[in-house]
């Protein structure tokens, strides 16, 4: 079965300093990956796609993806106290397809905390 | 973007009862998703509602204990019946946006269940 791992945290950065956060994926056909954050008692919001190896960059967010080492990636340069949430890794439960027709696979989250 | 409603927003229920939680979206989408996620935990599908048709349901969802309607492209509604302690959950709707599929899902603000 499909997996997406992602290491629960809490991860603790200084503000300031850059968050990276990290997910590694099972299934080798997957083609496309999803950051979602989600504060506390709030539902996902989508903050970032990826479809190619290589990065992508919007803002203060990276995402990186690596399909040879089945790794994506979420870099937040500048962190602010504001980035503090649990950060969600995604991919469609259908590898092949271009969309996520079958819905999506959450990883666990990583639960940021940004130090004042 | 779209806007994606969802009623009620929590609501506390007895163990026996059912309630039915509504979705509604300002745009037509072909497919719409309902997720659970659990106390602590990350998001896990429920069903796929494909207006039209029957919904598809994930390994240990069943329709008798989650029915779903999809009347028309901007409206879905998912029951929780015969609810038990173990349903308590926020419950998401999703919605895929965009002529070509890519897998970008967008969230309702989910409805929060305690199930006494």
């Amino acid at each position: 079965q499909k997996e997406v791992e992602q290491n629960s945290g809490p991860l603790s950065v200084p503000e300031g300093a850059i968050a990276s956060l990290n997910c590694t994926y099972s299934d080798r056909g997957s083609q496309s990956f999803f950051w979602y954050r989600q504060y506390s008692g709030k539902s996902p919001e989508l903050i970032m796609s990826i479809y190619s190896n290589g990065d992508k960059e919007d803002g203060r967010f990276t995402a990186q993806l690596n399909k040879a080492s089945q790794y994506v990636s979420l870099l937040i340069r500048d962190s602010q106290p504001s980035d503090s949430a649990t950060y969600l890794c995604a991919a469609p439960r259908t590898p092949y397809s271009g969309g996520g027709a079958d819905g999506l696979t959450f990883g666990k989250g990583t639960h940021l905390i940004i130090q004042p | 973007s779209a806007v994606i409603s969802q009623k009620p927003s929590r609501d506390i229920c007895q163990r026996g009862t059912s309630l039915t939680i509504q979705c509604q979206v300002d745009s037509q989408v072909t497919m719409m998703f309902w997720y659970r996620q659990q106390p602590g935990q990350s998001l896990t599908l429920i069903a796929t509602a494909n207006q039209g048709s029957e919904a598809t349901y994930e390994s240990g969802f069943v329709i008798d204990k989650f029915p779903i309607s999809r009347p028309n492209l901007t409206f879905s509604t998912l029951t929780v019946s015969n609810m038990s302690p173990e349903d308590s959950s926020i419950y998401l709707c999703s919605v895929e946006l965009g002529q070509v599929p890519r897998g970008e899902q967008y969230f309702g603000p989910g409805t929060r269940l305690t199930v006494t």
